[in-house]
């Protein structure tokens, strides 16, 4: 199973948006719902911030959205602030019954 | 919350036992998963269990060398790395699936270096 496709990086300055891409195939994205992105500051563990496209679990910033179209899912920040400067990474499951992540995406806030 | 440990240097071709503990809620109700982060790297799926322990999955990369199991009657996820390579070297993380590839609860990390 490939890792899904990601930028290396996108920066932005505060206040803009931001989009992340993460492109998969037929055998995840494209099939299922079951894509979730996990943001990880520098020396933490990931923490999850969308899951199922485009749900946001309790405590996550409703700047933070999510959607997919085809075989690409996308997260977008909106109201940029500098701590969401942090590497972002994707998830889908497969139909092989296992999951793929994305390579991951650096977010620098300039 | 989930607690690694078991964790250090290992020369090549040899083993190392992983634990993680969990704490506040019912462990033997959820998937539970182990992925790694190489140094400056991207995340990657290892090894994944079933509540019950009867069913398993692992990435090609460590099949037939990594073993996941659980005992959950002690709240405890494992993973047992054989044949180490330099290439496992990573912060291994455990972590909690809620269903639907919703990885709600992340360990702090373990780190494994296979070095000579």
């Amino acid at each position: 199973q490939s890792a899904l496709t990601q930028p290396d990086s996108v920066s932005g300055s505060p206040g803009q948006s931001i989009t992340i891409s993460c492109t998969g195939n037929n055998s995840d994205i494209g099939t299922y719902n079951f894509v979730s992105w996990y943001q990880q500051r520098p020396n933490n563990a990931p923490k999850l911030i969308i899951f199922e496209v485009s749900h946001r679990p309790s405590g996550i910033s409703d700047r933070f959205s999510g959607s997919k179209s085809g075989n690409t899912a996308s997260l977008t920040i909106s109201g940029l602030q500098g701590d969401d400067e942090a590497d972002y990474y994707c998830c889908s499951y497969t139909n092989i019954n296992t999951r793929v992540f994305g390579g991951g995406t650096k977010l620098t806030v300039l | 919350q989930l607690v690694e440990s078991g964790g250090g240097l290992v020369q090549p071709g040899g083993s190392l036992r992983l634990s993680c503990t969990a704490s506040g809620f019912t462990f033997s109700q959820y998937w539970m998963h182990w992925v790694r982060q190489a140094p400056g790297k991207g995340l990657l799926g290892v090894a994944d269990i079933n509540s019950d322990g009867r069913g398993t999955n692992y990435a090609e990369s460590v099949k037939g060398r990594f073993t996941v199991s659980r005992d959950n009657a002690k709240d405890t996820l494992f993973l047992q790395m054989n044949s180490l390579r330099a290439e496992d070297t990573a912060v291994y993380y455990c972590i909690r699936d809620l269903g639907a590839n919703v990885f709600d609860i992340w360990g702090q990390g373990t780190m494994v270096t296979v070095s000579s």
